[in-house]
């Protein structure tokens, strides 16, 4: 267990639809990623946030944001959900300053998306 | 752009073979690179990490060598067991972001 929980495991949304994903971070830690993992493919990096701003952020449309709570929990919002965002969403959290990536990341273990 | 490429894609061995998985990167420029594994639509388990001033790191049965100036990483796995099977994902980290390969999906036969 990494102390990294993500919330829900699963979820089933209908296109068009809205949904937010949860995150809660490894006690200690100030940095929360996501990552989007199709199957079959290697997760791909949607943003980062370091102490509550975005720290940067992935090839994804603006539909995708994030909040990161003064506890440095996280949220993923998705507005207009499509099929294709069909995938499983990675929560990570890490210790770092704010120009540097250089320690572990742990990693939640996943919430399965599946937009019908 | 980093690009992390993993060979094989899969592998299917007997139990107690040891292994050899290859993860290679374009740019040479890295902090730190990493392997985990993922068992079916599971979470990501870090395995090993590599800062990119170290040569290599082992953590029981596992032994994990960078070589950054050739892009070039490999996890040894000694006397592989069925629990070993899973897949293997190794990732590069850059300025605020983790790249990850495809992985290697390795199956360990009793």
């Amino acid at each position: 267990e990494t102390g990294v929980t993500q919330s829900p495991t699963h979820l089933i949304k209908t296109r068009g639809q809205q949904v937010t994903l949860r995150c809660s971070s490894q006690s200690g830690h100030n940095t929360v990623s996501w990552y989007q993992q199709a199957l079959g493919q290697g997760p791909q990096f949607i943003f980062q946030y370091y102490r509550e701003e975005e720290n940067g952020r992935g090839n994804f449309p603006p539909r995708f944001s994030g909040l990161q709570f003064p506890n440095y929990s996280s949220e993923l919002n998705v507005n207009a959900l499509e099929l294709d965002d069909s995938a499983l969403y990675l929560c990570a959290s890490s210790l770092e300053g704010r120009q540097t990536m250089n320690t572990e990341a742990f990693f939640g273990q996943g919430t399965r998306l599946t937009v019908v | 752009k980093q690009e992390v490429t993993q060979i094989p894609a899969a592998l299917s061995v007997p139990e107690g073979e040891n292994l050899v998985l290859n993860c290679s990167f374009t740019d040479s420029a890295i902090y730190n690179l990493q392997w985990f594994r993922q068992d079916p639509g599971k979470g990501l388990t870090s395995l090993l990490l590599i800062q990119s001033s170290q040569r290599e790191q082992t953590s029981g049965r596992l032994n994990a060598s960078l070589d950054k100036s050739s892009g070039r990483s490999t996890l040894y796995i000694a006397a592989s067991q069925p629990g070993d099977s899973a897949t293997y994902l190794c990732a590069v980290a850059g300025f605020q972001k983790l790249v990850f390969g495809t992985g290697t999906r390795l199956l360990v036969s009793p």
